[in-house]
């Protein structure tokens, strides 16, 4: 069983609109968590980390993490073309490990 | 931003050959990562290492092995190429003080 799971697997919206992207663990030694996102032929660019319950904002982009539930979500707000891509949701287990658990990743596609 | 650049970019190999993607990192990172990416896998942790002269196995080792010579350097080894090794590779390190991951711009390998 995935131990990150991302829904919806694929995402459009019109340009402008708000993209929402759900991530949720089934494992409750995951507490850090990231958002990743892949263009296409490149590699994952970190966008933005959260390890608190609540908000975080960072420009266009807020992500929510709710540690009690698991679940983390990512929106982005004022969505561009440029903001087509594979984005994915990474978790961290507490304690000294660096590796990073990744979900399967959501394809967004915003419309011109 | 940090800096991972991979080599070869893409590379065609034979089964049962030998191949060895390379990775190097400016950013003065004491861990690195080797990762593949596969439709319907997502990105999976093959090894990683925390020091140089150090590797560990991560969480789908077989079939590859790792070497890491200097702090900057990280390659990863193919003794015996064989058709489920076909995917996409990245690289990937992250500094001590820090988690968030920097990757590569990935190696596509098609055995044939």
């Amino acid at each position: 069983q995935q131990k990150v799971q991302q829904s919806p697997e694929s995402l459009s919206v019109p340009e402008g609109g708000m993209a929402s992207f759900n991530c949720t663990s089934s494992d409750r030694n995951f507490q850090y968590f990231w958002w990743y996102r892949q263009h296409s032929g490149e590699g994952p660019k970190a966008l933005m980390s959260i390890f608190s319950d609540g908000d975080k904002k960072e420009g266009r982009f807020t992500a929510h993490l709710n540690k009690a539930s698991l679940h983390v979500s990512l929106h982005i707000r004022d969505s561009q073309p440029s903001d087509s891509a594979l984005y994915f949701c990474a978790a961290r287990e507490t304690g000294n490990t660096r590796k990073l658990i990744f979900g399967l990743g959501t394809t967004l596609q915003v419309q011109p | 931003e940090a800096a991972v650049t991979q080599s070869p970019r893409s590379k065609v190999a034979v089964t049962g050959g030998k191949v060895t993607l390379s990775c190097h990192q400016t950013n003065n990172h004491d861990y690195m990562y080797w990762y593949r990416q596969d439709t319907g896998h997502g990105l999976r942790l093959i090894h990683y290492s925390y020091v140089a002269d150090s590797t560990e196995k991560g969480d789908i080792p077989d079939g590859y092995k790792a070497s890491r010579p200097s702090q900057e350097n990280f390659s990863l080894i193919l003794e015996l190429a064989s058709l489920s090794q076909t995917a996409v590779y990245f690289c990937a390190s992250s500094g001590r003080g820090q988690d968030t991951q920097y990757f590569g711009p990935g190696t596509r390998l098609l055995v044939l």
